[in-house]
């Protein structure tokens, strides 16, 4: 089974449209995330929920929001894309900072 | 704030050669370090974490890292290289911020394996 799991995987559209990202986690952790990897890899912290509450919003544009229906599950949904909203986003579990986070394969989001 | 360097941007290896990958981090309080490997289109695969105690950890593959608080590094080595070592390769420490925890990361360390 596995742990952290991201749908879709690949996700191509145009500007302006809105696309959502599902992720789903089955490790029965109480924090989830969402991070963001440009085209340099590297890779940021976007949200964090804890038990369906967001804790962590880090200065990301009010386009991208987060949903958690329950604990399992963190959802991206974006408005108007933009060009420069094209990178790769992992979701990712864990139980607390002192054990590491679980993270889910990826989804590539092209914005053409 | 936290804060991870890698200053590697690349690194070029003979397969069989010893590996290490060089990570410096910021951070007030106790640091929670971790490495993690991307392979090309994966996600990221835990290697090994440092949270307290023995200051050198072993991961999985065959790696190991060495917790230097005196240095504020957390160096991953391997002491013989296999071609599938190919990846990118993030350190990242884990900080505990105003309202919740994150992870922050190095810009990652991309390993290149010749034959």
């Amino acid at each position: 089974d596995t742990a952290v799991s991201q749908t879709p995987k690949y996700l191509v559209t145009q500007m302006g449209n809105d696309k959502s990202i599902k992720c789903e986690q089955n490790l029965g952790h109480d924090t989830m995330y969402w991070y963001k990897q440009d085209s340099k890899k590297f890779l940021k912290i976007m949200f964090s929920y804890n038990n369906k509450e967001l804790i962590i919003n880090e200065t990301v544009p009010n386009r991208f929001s987060p949903k958690s229906p329950d604990k399992a599950h963190l959802n991206l949904h974006i408005n108007s894309l933009e060009l420069g909203d094209s990178a790769v986003y992992f979701c990712a579990s864990s139980q607390d900072r002192r054990t590491e986070a679980f993270f889910g394969q990826g989804t590539r989001l092209t914005v053409v | 704030a936290q804060s991870v360097t890698q200053p590697d941007i690349h690194i070029t290896v003979s397969e069989g050669a010893s590996l290490e990958l060089r990570c410096n981090y910021s951070y007030g309080a106790t640091p929670y370090l971790f490495w993690y490997v991307q392979s090309p289109g994966q996600g990221l695969q835990l290697l090994l974490k440092y949270f307290s105690g023995d200051t050198l950890v072993q991961g999985i593959k065959g790696f190991e890292a060495e917790f230097k608080r005196s240095q504020s590094s957390f160096n991953l080595r391997k002491p013989s290289v296999h071609w599938s070592d190919a990846a990118e390769y993030f350190c990242a420490v884990g900080a505990q911020g105003e309202y919740g925890n994150k992870l922050v990361f190095g810009a990652g360390t991309i390993l290149r394996v010749k034959s």
